[in-house]
C-alpha cells in the first residue's frame, strides 16, 4: 500500500520565492497534519486537518504560511515569501480518523526546504 | 509550557546488547505515549504506544515502561541490530484535551557499532 507521499523530496530556493509543498494522504484517511522538524526546535504541529477542514492553525508561524486541503486527497503547504530561517524538514501526515490514542499516524518521507 | 524532554542526546551501544532511551515528560494531563524511530532521511515510524493505565508493554524486541510518579518513560531495545540505529523520538498526547495533537520530545540519536 502507498503510505503519505509528499512533493517535491528536495528544493532549494531563493530568499523571496514562493514554496508549495504537496501531500497525498493515505487513501481512507480522515486526518492530515503538516509538521516542521529542525535541530533546534524538533517536530512541531503546523496545522491539523479533519475531513479536509483546518482544525488547528495555531502552529502556523506566521502570515507567510498558509495550508489548504481542498479535497480528501491531496493539500499543499505554502510558504510565501520564504525566509532563510524557513529551512526544515517538512513532514505531511495522516491517520484514519482524529485523536491520537490508539490512531497509528503514518508520516510522508518530508519535504527538505533550503531557502538561501 | 509544558514539554517532553530526553535524559540523552546520543546513546552508543554494541550490537547484540540492550539498548534503553530515555524520557522525562511535565505534562501531568498526557494519557497516551509514544515512540517513534526516524531513520535518516525518513519519517517518523511508529515503534509502540503505551496508555496511562498501564506501566508497562511489551512489543517485538522492544518494551515501554511509563513510571507516571516522576513522570518517565523509557524505551527497551533488546538484542539491538545495526538496523536499530536511528534517532527516537517520545511523544505524549492529552487524550481528553487536544486529542489530534502530539508533543514530541528533541530525540536520542542511537548508534549501534558492529
Amino acid at each position: 500500500d502507498a503510505g503519505v507521499i509528499q512533493s517535491p523530496r528536495h528544493e532549494v530556493t531563493e530568499m523571496g520565492q514562493e514554496v508549495t509543498l504537496r501531500c497525498k494522504p493515505i487513501s481512507g484517511h480522515n486526518s492530515l497534519f503538516w509538521y516542521r522538524q529542525t535541530m533546534m526546535r524538533g517536530l512541531e504541529l503546523l496545522i491539523y486537518f479533519n475531513n479536509n477542514v483546518p482544525i488547528d492553525d495555531s502552529g502556523m508561524p506566521e502570515d507567510r504560511f498558509s495550508a489548504k486541503m481542498p479535497n480528501a486527497s491531496f493539500s499543499t503547504l505554502k510558504i510565501q515569501p520564504s525566509e532563510p530561517r524557513d529551512s526544515a524538514v517538512y513532514f505531511c501526515a495522516s491517520s484514519l480518523r482524529q485523536g491520537v490514542a490508539g490512531n497509528t499516524i503514518y508520516f510522508g518521507e518530508g519535504s527538505w526546504l533550503t531557502v538561501v | 509550557g509544558e514539554s517532553v524532554g530526553l535524559h540523552l542526546p546520543t546513546l552508543s551501544v554494541q550490537e547484540g546488547d540492550n539498548s534503553i532511551i530515555n524520557c522525562a515528560y511535565s505534562n501531568s494531563a498526557s494519557d497516551y505515549f509514544i515512540w517513534y524511530k526516524q531513520e535518516s532521511g525518513k519519517g517518523p515510524q511508529f515503534i509502540i504506544d503505551i496508555r496511562s493505565n498501564m506501566d508497562k508493554r511489551q512489543g517485538q524486541r522492544v518494551t515501554v515502561l511509563l513510571n507516571k510518579t516522576v513522570k518517565h518513560l523509557s524505551l527497551q531495545i533488546a538484542a539491538t541490530q545495526p538496523g536499530d540505529s536511528a534517532v527516537y523520538f517520545c511523544a505524549e498526547n492529552n487524550s481528553g484535551g487536544s486529542n489530534y495533537k502530539l508533543t514530541f520530545g528533541k530525540g536520542t540519536l542511537l548508534t549501534v557499532n558492529p
